[in-house]
């Protein structure tokens, strides 16, 4: 099955800028997702990339390699209430279907 | 409004007491699917169904059922529920399992504690 790396956690100052980068197995890519989920909430859905290249939306932008098999959601403006878990997610062995990394918990500070 | 309820919101029970956990969506997706959401292992998928009459498992299906026999709901039965099922739950839904263009919908999670 897919193996989705990110990092477990990030801190970063109110008003900076943060990428948060994930890897996973090229092996009959599908897509990658990233989602925003708060402390108790569910998750929703922050973006979608299938092709490389960087698509913005607002403060939040994502990079996707699909030959390195890396993509990096990049937040800028941080505001408090940024602070959350992000997860990324993509399918493997040409599935539609995505597998969760464990997500990488930021924490913004003042 | 477009959603995905699920029901109970908290629960606790004891082990090897029956129980469902309700899962309804009003979007007309045809695929639904179940998480557990444990610290440091992060979403991981229990069942999905692609359509009615269809469901399959996921990475962790031991210990639970589900039915698909409508469109719109996807319960998850654990019929003898044990300590190790303590989780978040989250039932999801998309157009399509592949998600796009809006990504999964996600309900607001069921607190299990099975003592």
């Amino acid at each position: 099955g897919q193996n989705i790396d990110q990092p477990t956690e990030m801190t970063a100052t109110e008003g900076a800028i943060v990428q948060i980068n994930c890897t996973y197995q090229t092996s009959g890519f599908n897509g990658l997702f990233w989602y925003q989920q708060h402390a108790g909430e569910a998750p929703t859905f922050l973006s979608y990339n299938v092709l490389d290249g960087l698509e913005e939306k607002g403060r939040f932008s994502s990079f996707l390699s699909r030959s390195k098999g890396y993509s990096y959601l990049l937040l800028k403006e941080l505001q408090m209430k940024d602070s959350a878990s992000y997860l990324c997610a993509a399918p493997s062995g040409g599935s539609y279907i995505p597998t969760f990394g464990r997500g990488t918990s930021l924490i913004v500070h003042p | 409004e477009a959603q995905v309820t699920q029901n109970p919101r908290y629960l606790i029970t004891v082990t090897g007491k029956k129980l469902t956990v309700t899962c309804s969506q009003n979007m007309n997706h045809e695929y639904m699917s179940w998480y557990r959401q444990d610290p440091g292992l992060g979403l991981r998928q229990i069942y999905y169904s692609m359509n009615v009459e269809v469901t399959d498992k996921g990475d962790v299906p031991e210990g639970y059922k589900v039915s698909r026999k409508e469109k719109r709901n996807f319960p998850l039965i654990l019929e003898s529920p044990s300590p190790n099922q303590t989780s978040l739950y989250f039932c999801a839904s998309s157009l399509s399992p592949g998600q796009p263009p809006d990504g999964y919908t996600f309900g607001s999670g069921t607190r299990l504690t099975v003592v």
